[in-house]
């Protein structure tokens, strides 16, 4: 069985230029996580799709920060203007479902760094 | 707000060495809590969890885990730490009847094993 894949690995982008990431999730799951990864502390959720509508994005700045699932499958994460502060790894997930029983299973991440 | 703490920041062992690594969680309601590990150069991986039942839980490769109610923690053991254990270990919890079931993560604790 195939994992969650990302893509790019790696980014540099300076200071107000745009970025966006990619997620394929494993096949199957219906729930989708970004998670928000800066150096020396543990992922932070961003946003939550269940199929293709979103559960929770209360932790997104979503002034600069938006992400869309739009066929229920795959998943963009974007960031316009980006700033120095959001240098960090991206992370996603998937899992079954959204119940809490279902194991989230995290891809290798996008490691951004803004300069 | 919800918070997990993980006391050590870098722990370092000599092979054979017994490990526990802290972990605790604020608020007192129902939690389902786990432990991820991430290898050097690899994506998060699930050690063990716990929902319900016995506060003794065994993961993968020997880890166990202790759930103590009274304590709000959730440490991380193993009788014998080998070299291949060297990874970033993240304590995270989620708070049961949220509804988006998100993972709070504690800052991880680095373990290097000494041949």
């Amino acid at each position: 069985e195939a994992g969650v894949a990302q893509s790019p690995r790696y980014k540099i982008i300076e200071k107000r230029q745009s970025v966006a990431f990619w997620c394929n999730p494993i096949s199957g799951h219906a729930t989708l996580y970004w998670y928000q990864q800066i150096l020396g502390q543990g992922p932070k959720l961003l946003i939550q799709f269940q199929n293709n509508g979103v559960v929770d994005d209360s932790q997104l700045p979503k002034d600069r920060f938006s992400a869309e699932r739009l066929k229920g499958v795959d998943s963009t994460l974007k960031i316009q203007p980006a700033k120095l502060e959001d240098s960090a790894v991206y992370l996603c997930a998937s899992s079954k479902s959204g119940t809490e029983y279902n194991e989230q299973f995290f891809g290798p991440g996008t490691r951004l760094t803004v300069l | 707000a919800q918070s997990v703490s993980q006391h050590n920041h870098h722990v370092i062992l000599s092979e054979a060495a017994s490990l526990e690594l802290g972990c605790n969680y604020s608020y007192g309601g129902t939690v389902n809590l786990f432990w991820y590990v991430q290898y050097p150069g690899q994506h998060l991986q699930l050690l063990l969890k716990y929902f319900s039942g016995d506060p003794l839980v065994k993961g993968i490769k020997g880890f166990e885990a202790e759930f103590i109610k009274s304590k709000f923690s959730f440490n991380l053991r193993k009788p014998s730490v080998q070299w291949s254990d060297t990874a970033e270990y993240f304590c995270a919890v989620r708070y049961s009847g949220a509804g988006s079931y998100q993972l709070t993560f504690g800052k991880g604790t680095k373990l290097s094993v000494i041949p």
